[in-house]
């Protein structure tokens, strides 16, 4: 069964350092996304792409975020400066169309010290 | 935006008892979708369930678009059931918006 799969699955950094996360969405999927689940927290949206160009992003997704599709089939998220608050879980996820099904990947965890 | 509560926020329930768990939304959706959190923070698809009832084993869901709520249903509950359970919902094409879960603990 296809699923979406995410590079590392923990990591550790140093604060002021930057992170890059991977994500290899579902192969017919046109709609990417990255969330964000602080600990014992709800998931949030973090930003959309869409035919290579960010589609919608949230409050939380301010300068020190990226996102890029460096190819057909990865789906990256950048953090330039980490701060001890983007400590999280950070999930991928994809879909067919804006309203079909969304499969998340199995997160990444990052730890900024 | 949409807002999303999922009630009740804690339950413990003895192994092999029922529960239903509820989720209400504040607008018209096009999507509804149950996930399990497992233990190692896996977010497990449940249902994608934007009307009517569908059933996977133990786990059966409802949703009743036109009152704007969904109800999960756990019957025979084990251990393995264990968890954060979310309910997430989007319209048009706006990203999936997730209420804050219902952590579910099964004891033996």
């Amino acid at each position: 069964e296809p699923e979406v799969t995410q590079t590392p699955s923990h990591q550790v950094t140093q604060m002021g350092q930057e992170v890059i996360l991977r994500c290899v969405p579902i192969s017919n999927h046109l709609y990417f996304y990255w969330y964000r689940q602080i600990l014992g927290q709800k998931v949030e949206f973090l930003v959309s792409f869409y035919n290579n160009e960010i589609s919608e992003k949230s409050e939380i997704f301010d300068d020190q975020f990226s996102v890029e599709r460096p190819d057909g089939s990865n789906f990256t998220l950048k953090i330039r400066s980490t701060k001890l608050e983007d400590s999280a879980m950070y999930f991928c996820a994809s879909s067919r169309t804006g309203v079909t099904e969304a499969f998340f990947g199995q997160g990444t965890r990052l730890t900024v010290v | 935006g949409i807002q999303v509560e999922q009630s009740p926020p804690d339950l413990i329930l003895q192994e092999g008892a029922n529960s239903t768990l509820r989720c209400n939304f504040s607008d018209s959706v096009n999507n509804l979708q149950w996930f399990h959190q497992n233990p190692w923070g896996q977010l497990i698809n449940l249902f994608y369930i934007p009307s009517g009832t569908k059933q996977n084993g133990r786990l059966s869901a409802t949703t009743v678009a036109t009152e704007r709520y969904s109800l999960l249903y756990i019957s025979s509950s084990q251990t393995t059931d264990s968890g954060v359970y979310f309910c997430a919902v989007n319209s048009g094409n706006t990203p999936l918006v997730f209420g804050k879960g219902t952590r579910l603990s099964v004891i033996a």
